[in-house]
């Protein structure tokens, strides 16, 4: 299917460490988007990667793009509490599929 | 910054009801779409739309839902004949392309947490 699929399903790391997400998928895309929704609340996006990019950055995140595996990672670097949410990977090629999520968990 | 606006926030109906979730996208956005996503359950597709016309829809979005844009600003999702397991939060975006070659990423709104009992 189009749809994301990440890894792991939840993460739980102290604050200050990095948290790496990554996200798989089976067809063909345009782009692919994550996003980040705080529990019980809307969809905030964070970043797009273009199928022609390979990396991209936005402040403490950092999104990789490999077309030949069909996957992606997210990174965030020195994470703080209020990071904890789940993230989600999103694929569009002519409507957009989201993954089922990581839940993040950042202790203080 | 621009917003997507979803009303109601909440909405509580009774089974066999019909619902309107309404949306006013970013006004210069041209694609608009409903997601919902069943409590702690992932995001769902349920329809795009385009020069006031369905372009992709999916297996979820039978005969008893319906969208329209009845004016200028509003997008609305019409959800006949309620379940309880249409119990969700509906999400509505907008996007000012897909396609490729200009890509956007969505905007969503806050979204309408739909009750049925």
């Amino acid at each position: 299917s189009q749809q994301g699929e990440e890894d792991p399903q939840a993460l739980s790391i102290q604050e200050g460490e990095n948290a790496t997400m990554n996200c798989s998928y089976k067809t063909s895309i345009n782009n692919l988007q994550w996003y980040r929704q705080n529990s019980g609340r809307g969809l905030v996006h964070l970043i797009l990667i273009r199928s022609n990019e390979r990396e991209k950055h936005s402040g403490r995140l950092r999104v990789t793009l490999d077309t030949s595996k069909k996957s992606s990672s997210l990174l965030i670097t020195a994470s703080r509490a209020a990071d904890t949410a789940s993230y989600f990977c999103a694929t569009v090629f002519n409507d957009m599929r989201f993954g089922a999520g990581t839940r993040l968990t950042v202790k203080p | 910054e621009p917003e997507v606006t979803q009303t109601p926030s909440h909405q509580v109906t009774q089974m066999g009801q019909e619902v309107i979730l309404r949306c006013v996208p970013i006004s210069n956005h041209l694609y608009f779409y409903w997601y919902r996503q069943i409590l702690g359950q992932k995001v769902e597709f349920l329809v795009s739309f385009y020069n006031n016309e369905i372009s992709e829809k999916s297996e979820i979005f039978d005969d008893q839902f319906s969208v329209e844009r009845p004016d200028g600003s509003n997008f609305t999702l019409k959800i006949r004949s309620t379940k309880l397991e249409d119990s969700a939060m509906y999400f509505c975006a907008s996007s000012q392309s897909t396609r490729q070659g200009k890509s956007y990423g969505y905007t969503f709104g806050s979204g309408t947490r739909l009750t049925v009992v």
